[in-house]
């Protein structure tokens, strides 16, 4: 099946740096990539719409200046936490779109990136 | 908004019992609906799937009815493994696509013992 990477999958910080996470597809096109946030015993968030070669879309109340979205090509997305701050410790997942052979068009996920900021 | 709401964790049971997790949703229109499952150090991954009512979507043993009237799409197998011990999310999408946004419960971890 279809494989979506995440790198790097744990980075720890210190508080005011900023991280880049990538996203990518590696056997299918991407037209569409979403980056969720997932907190401890909580559900997926969905933080934006990541469109290749546009401007992401944002969920409410996601700062659009503090998670900066890039989809540079078909089968890479990034996404860069600015000046962290320990409150954005989480755990952060991306999905990408393709249809399937069969026609059932279908989310694949990366296996996540643990951020931890001092 | 749409939302989905799964029944409260954990959940244990021994090899060969018989799952149900219960799962409601709120959605204008008519929603795809989804089970998604992660595995311990893995991704999500979409077990199975309904479009339409009365659809019931199927994989590994497990089943699961769109049912519009109660607006629920129950997870159930009939006899379940150790393997199947993991986190179970419900979604929800307002399309049938894979460029859709996914709505999803809070998940449900599943411990099966031996």
């Amino acid at each position: 099946g279809a494989v979506v990477s995440q790198h790097p999958s744990r980075v720890i910080c210190k508080s005011g740096t900023s991280v880049k996470i990538e996203c990518r597809s590696l056997d299918f096109q991407a037209t569409t990539m979403f980056w969720y946030r997932q907190f401890p015993k909580k559900s997926l968030m969905l933080m934006a719409t990541s469109n290749e070669g546009s401007k992401a879309t944002y969920e409410q109340g996601v700062e659009k200046d503090k998670f900066l979205i890039n989809h540079a090509s078909l089968t890479l997305s990034t996404l860069t936490v600015t000046s962290a701050h320990p409150e954005d410790s989480s755990f952060y997942i991306c999905s990408a779109g393709t249809s399937g052979s069969t026609g059932t068009d279908t989310q694949y996920f990366g296996p996540g990136t643990r951020l931890t900021v001092l | 908004g749409d939302s989905v709401t799964q029944m409260e964790g954990p959940v244990t049971l021994s090899e060969e019992a018989f799952l149900t997790i219960n799962c409601t949703y709120t959605a204008t229109g008519y929603p795809s609906l989804f089970w998604y499952v992660q595995y311990p150090g893995e991704g999500l991954q979409l077990l199975l799937k309904a479009t339409k009512a009365d659809d019931k979507g199927s994989n590994k043993g497990f089943e699961a009815t769109y049912r519009k009237e109660t607006t629920s799409f129950h997870l159930e197998k009939g006899s379940v493994q150790v393997s199947d011990s993991a986190v179970y999310f419900c979604a929800l999408s307002d399309q049938d696509g894979a460029n859709s946004k996914l709505t999803f419960g809070k998940g449900i971890t599943l411990s099966v013992r031996p």
